[in-house]
Order: structure tokens, then C-alpha cells, then sequence
């Protein structure tokens, strides 16, 4: 069936670093791929999300990047903030399914002041 | 707007017993479905629904009915309830796809089987 992997389970970084989570998908006619965000002991909201006509998509600090030959896609923190401090999950909506979305397992992100 | 609201918070229950997970949404948003989060497993679809009377099959749908007689309400019933079953659920909603395809979550509700 279909699956979407994600990397790293986890990542530290040092505030005003930058932070990549990468995830690859196998449903080659996939074409939407939203980026949540989970803090602690809440619900995952919709941080960012991009449409297979695009390659790339910016936001301020966080954005976004698709690679449909290789079906993968990427996301950027850039001068992070404790406040970036979460789980974050990727997902993709597959194909014929309306919106029907299989999400990887999530990436917990620490900024260490 | 409340959103997506689900009842109970938290919920224990013992082996073999049955109970609903209430969801509603008051957005008249077409699609809802229901998720459960594991650690380490992220999101897992259980089963979802694109319109009323209308219901579908996600990921992992053994153990669990829905069904769907209103716009907007979508609960989850869990037949006979088993540890494995231990777990967050998350109901979600959101508009036809021509529309957005955001999905909005609810708080979650929290259930330990014993």
C-alpha cells in the first residue's frame, strides 16, 4: 500500500540554526503534501503545504521543496526558535482518494537556546 | 466557530467493553475522518467519510466502526474494546478538495484499555 517515510526521527539544533526533515512517498500519482505541525499535548496544525505543479514553496522562515522524479520533499526551518519546538509530520494525499492523506511517523525537533 | 470538537478527553475503559468517540464540526466541511496516534507511528487513517451516509476504510479500520448521518458528526465506535486499542484519537474535517485541502483537527481524545 502506500507510504510515506520520514527522516530524522528526531533532530537538536542550536537556535538560528537550520533545520531539514525529509520525507519520500511511493504513490507516484500523489500530488499534495502538507507539512504539520504538532507542539506537546496539542492537535497537529497545517504549517505548509505544496501542490506536485510546484517545486518549491516559502512562508517566512519555513518552506518547502518537491521532487517528483524522485518522490521527495523537504522541509526548512531557517534561523529556528525554541518556539520551533515540536513534532512535526509530512504527509501525502493519495491518489483517487479525495482527501485521504498517509502521513510519515514524525520528526521531533528540540532548539536548544 | 468551534471547529472540530470531540468528546471524551480522556477515556478508560476495560477489555471487551464498547464505546462512541463523539466528533462534530460546525464548518459543513464535506470530509471528516478519524486518526490514531501512536509513538513512533505518527497519524494512522482509521476510516473516513466524504460526505454524509458516505463512509470509507483508512489504514488500520479492524475494531472500529463509523458512520456518518449528518454532515456534521462522524463518531467512532469501538466494538470491543482491546489494549492494542490504547492509543490518541484525532477526528479531523475538512472542505471538498476543489475548495482547500487543509484538514483541521480536533483537541483528541485519549483512551487506555486495560
Amino acid at each position: 500500500g502506500e507510504n510515506v517515510e520520514q527522516h530524522p526521527s528526531t533532530l537538536s539544533v542550536q537556535e538560528g540554526d537550520s533545520a531539514v526533515i525529509k520525507c519520500t512517498y511511493s504513490d507516484s500519482a500523489s500530488n499534495y503534501f502538507p507539512w504539520y505541525k504538532q507542539e506537546l499535548g496539542k492537535r497537529p496544525q497545517l504549517i505548509i503545504d505544496i501542490r506536485s505543479n510546484v517545486g518549491e514553496k516559502k512562508d517566512q522562515r519555513i518552506a518547502v521543496t518537491l521532487n517528483k522524479t524522485a518522490k521527495h520533499f523537504s522541509l526548512h526551518i531557517t534561523e529556528t526558535q525554541p518556539e520551533d519546538s515540536a513534532v512535526y509530520f509530512c504527509a501525502a494525499r493519495v491518489s483517487g482518494g479525495y482527501n485521504k492523506l498517509i502521513f510519515g511517523a514524525g520528526t521531533r525537533l528540540a532548539v536548544h537556546p | 466557530n468551534a471547529g472540530v470538537t470531540q468528546t471524551p478527553k480522556f477515556q478508560v475503559l476495560k477489555t471487551g467493553q464498547s464505546m462512541t468517540l463523539q466528533c462534530a464540526q460546525d464548518m459543513n466541511h464535506e470530509y471528516m475522518s478519524w486518526y490514531r496516534q501512536d509513538p513512533g507511528m505518527g497519524l494512522r487513517l482509521i476510516h473516513y467519510s466524504v460526505g454524509a451516509g458516505i463512509t470509507d476504510q483508512g489504514e488500520v479500520p479492524n475494531g472500529y466502526n463509523v458512520s456518518r448521518s449528518t454532515t456534521e458528526d462522524f463518531p467512532l465506535r469501538l466494538l470491543s474494546a482491546a489494549p492494542s486499542q490504547t492509543s490518541v484519537y484525532f477526528c479531523a474535517s475538512s472542505p471538498g478538495t476543489s475548495i482547500s485541502n487543509e484538514q483541521f483537527f480536533g483537541p483528541g481524545t485519549r483512551l487506555t484499555v486495560l
